[in-house]
Parts: structure tokens; sequence; C-alpha cells
């Protein structure tokens, strides 16, 4: 498989529940980004990882963990979200972090917070 | 404040027509990116700008940035079904390392 893909597609979830967003990328990238996307507002940049450390991360709640095992997989762990967090989970990778990269998206995981 | 303002925000055009969508800053960029959303994916670059005032074109699609590289245009000729879809654009500050994305317009074009 080619490019960034992302699991679940979509998800539906609880306020009590814990549950892991999976992305994974196939272009031997070594940055990669969680955005979440809401209607009516800009794409937000929540967290980058350059090199598997993290590099960013802009102001997020502690209820959203992100994890990097390796170049090529990133996760966001989820737990007591509120449903304000219903929202398009993108993940994105570039060859590296900043300047002119490209930044390719996979097809985003849809979340509703219930 | 939006660091970068995308116009209009939507627009329904017939196949055929021409459009022109927008996106305004008042900040300054040492670069910046198109990127079409189609519905249930994620955004696909089109374009890269990075000199004051260059145009580039891909097929029916150019793109300008503004002298002062506080703004850009997309302009679409002869607009098709297929170019449906969001249009964001995203400006990356000078000695930062991180994108800025624009509101986005979400363009539809009828058969």
């Amino acid at each position: 498989e080619t490019g960034v893909t992302q699991t679940p597609r979509h998800l539906v979830m609880g306020m009590t529940n814990k549950k892991s967003l999976k992305c994974e990328q196939h272009l031997g990238h070594n940055a990669m980004y969680w955005y979440k996307q809401s209607a009516k507002k800009p794409l937000e940049l929540m967290f980058v990882y350059s090199l598997e450390e993290r590099v960013e991360n802009n102001s997020v709640p502690s209820r959203f963990s992100p994890e990097c095992p390796n170049s090529s997989h990133l996760f966001l762990h989820l737990h007591t979200l509120q449903p304000e967090d219903s929202a398009l989970y993108l993940c994105a990778s570039s060859q590296s972090w900043g300047s002119f990269y490209e930044q390719y998206f996979g097809p985003g995981t849809r979340l509703t917070v219930t | 404040t939006q660091l970068l303002e995308q116009s209009p925000q939507f627009l329904s055009i017939q196949e055929g027509e021409n459009l022109t969508v927008y996106c305004n800053s008042s900040s300054v960029f040492s670069s910046l990116q198109w990127y079409r959303q189609e519905p249930g994916e994620g955004p696909v670059l089109l374009v890269t700008v990075v000199t004051g005032g260059e145009v580039k074109k891909l097929k029916r699609l150019t793109f300008q940035f503004g002298d002062a590289r506080k703004d850009s245009s997309l302009h679409i000729t002869a607009a098709q079904t297929g170019d449906t879809g969001l249009y964001l654009c995203a400006g990356l500050q000078t000695g930062a390392n991180n994108l800025f994305f624009g509101t986005g317009t979400r363009l539809t074009v009828i058969p």
C-alpha cells in the first residue's frame, strides 16, 4: 500500500471510552503530523513528530495523547473526550519537518463523541 | 483573528464558468501552498508559490502570489465537475516550521 493510511475511517465513542487512532505512512518520510479539522474552522495543527521525537504540541488538552513508535507509525490515544472534540482527524507526513516540504495527508478519521 | 482568510467561503457555479478564490492575510509568508480536499479524503497539494508576484499554472488552474507575499489567488478557467472540493491555502511564515491553514473555500461545480 502506498501513501498515508488511517484507521479507523469512522469512530463513534462515548465520553468515558478510550480509543486510539492509527496512522501509517509508506513514503519513507521523517516527519508526521496530527491535525484536527472542524466545521467552519481552519485546519488546526495538534502535534508534530520529527525523527520520532515530538517537536510541537499546540496547547492540546491532555485527553489527546500522541505516540510515535517509529518513523512509519503515529497514534493518537483518546480518553474522556468531550462532544466538542468531534471532528475529522487528519494525519500527514513530510520528508522532513518545516520549510517547503510537501505534506501528504491521509483520508482522516471521522470522530463522533456522544 | 484568522491568520489566513479565504473568500468566498462557498461558491456554486455552472460547468464552463470561470472563478477566482482569494487567500488574504496581514502577515508575510515565505511560501504559500494551495490544497484541494475532496469529500472523504485528506487535502492534496496543488502548488507551492515562493516568490512575490509569482504566477504558476496547472492546466486550467492559475495561482498567483501577491507582490508583498501576504495574499494569493486561485483562478479556474472553464470549471469542470471534477473541480468540486474544498480549496485550502496554507502559509509558511519566515523562520517557522509549521503551516497555517486558511478557512477554506468550498466549490461546487454544477453540470
